[in-house]
C-alpha cells in the first residue's frame, strides 16, 4: 500500500548547527509534500511545503527539497534555534484527498 | 476567525461505553478528516470527507463512525470503546491542499 518512510526517528543537533529529515514516498501519483511542526501537546502545524512541479523551496531558515524520480523530499533547518525543538512530520499527497504522513522525527536542539 | 476546533479536550471512558467527538470549522472547507495519533506510528487517517453529506474510511476506520450532516461540522463516533481506542484524535480540514488541525482530544479507555 501507499506509504512514506521518515528518518531518522530522533536527531540531536547542536545549537546553530544544521538539521536534516528526510522521507520516502511510494506512490508516483504524490503531488504535495508538505512539513509539520508539533509541539508538545500541540496540534500539527504546516512549516513549509512543496509541490511536485518545484524541486526548492525556502522560508528563512527552513528549506525543503524535491527528488521526484528517486522519490525522495527532505527538511533543512539551518542555524537552528532551543525554539526549533518539536516532532516534525512529512506527507504526501496525492488527488484522492487522502494525506500519507512519515513516522515523525524528533529534533532536539541542544543549547 | 476560530479555525479549527475540537469537542472535548479530554475524556476517559469505560469499556464498552460510547461517545462522539465534534469538530468545528469555520473557514468553509470542504475537506474535512479524522486522525489518531499514536506513539512512533504518526497520525493515521480514521475517516475523511469531501463535502457536506458525504464521508469515507480512511486507513483505520474500524471500530468508528462518522457523519458529515452540516459542512461545518464533523463528528467521529465510537460505539463501543476498547481499549485500543486510546489516542490523541485530531480532526482536520483544508480547501485544497493546504490542512489546518484542531487542538485534539486526548482519549483514555479503561
Amino acid at each position: 500500500g501507499e506509504n512514506v518512510e521518515q528518518h531518522p526517528s530522533t536527531l540531536s543537533v547542536q545549537e546553530g548547527d544544521s538539521a536534516v529529515i528526510k522521507c520516502t514516498y511510494s506512490d508516483s501519483a504524490s503531488n504535495y509534500f508538505p512539513w509539520y511542526k508539533q509541539e508538545l501537546g500541540k496540534r500539527p502545524q504546516l512549516i513549509i511545503d512543496i509541490r511536485s512541479n518545484v524541486g526548492e523551496k525556502k522560508d528563512q531558515r527552513i528549506a525543503v527539497t524535491l527528488n521526484k524520480t528517486a522519490k525522495h523530499f527532505s527538511l533543512h533547518i539551518t542555524e537552528t534555534q532551543p525554539e526549533d525543538s518539536a516532532v516534525y512530520f512529512c506527507a504526501a499527497h496525492s488527488g484522492t484527498y487522502k494525506y500519507i504522513f512519515g513516522t515523525g522525527t524528533r529534533l532536539k536542539v541542544l543549547a | 476567525n476560530a479555525g479549527v476546533t475540537q469537542t472535548p479536550k479530554f475524556r476517559v471512558l469505560k469499556t464498552g461505553q460510547s461517545m462522539t467527538l465534534l469538530c468545528a470549522q469555520d473557514m468553509n472547507h470542504e475537506y474535512m478528516y479524522w486522525y489518531r495519533q499514536d506513539p512512533g506510528m504518526g497520525l493515521r487517517l480514521i475517516h475523511y470527507s469531501v463535502g457536506e453529506g458525504t464521508t469515507a474510511k480512511g486507513e483505520v476506520p474500524d471500530g468508528y463512525n462518522v457523519s458529515r450532516l452540516k459542512k461545518q461540522n464533523f463528528l467521529l463516533g465510537l460505539e463501543s470503546a476498547a481499549p485500543s481506542q486510546t489516542s490523541v484524535y485530531f480532526c482536520a480540514s483544508s480547501l485544497v491542499r493546504e490542512q489546518y488541525f484542531g487542538p485534539g482530544t486526548r482519549l483514555t479507555v479503561t
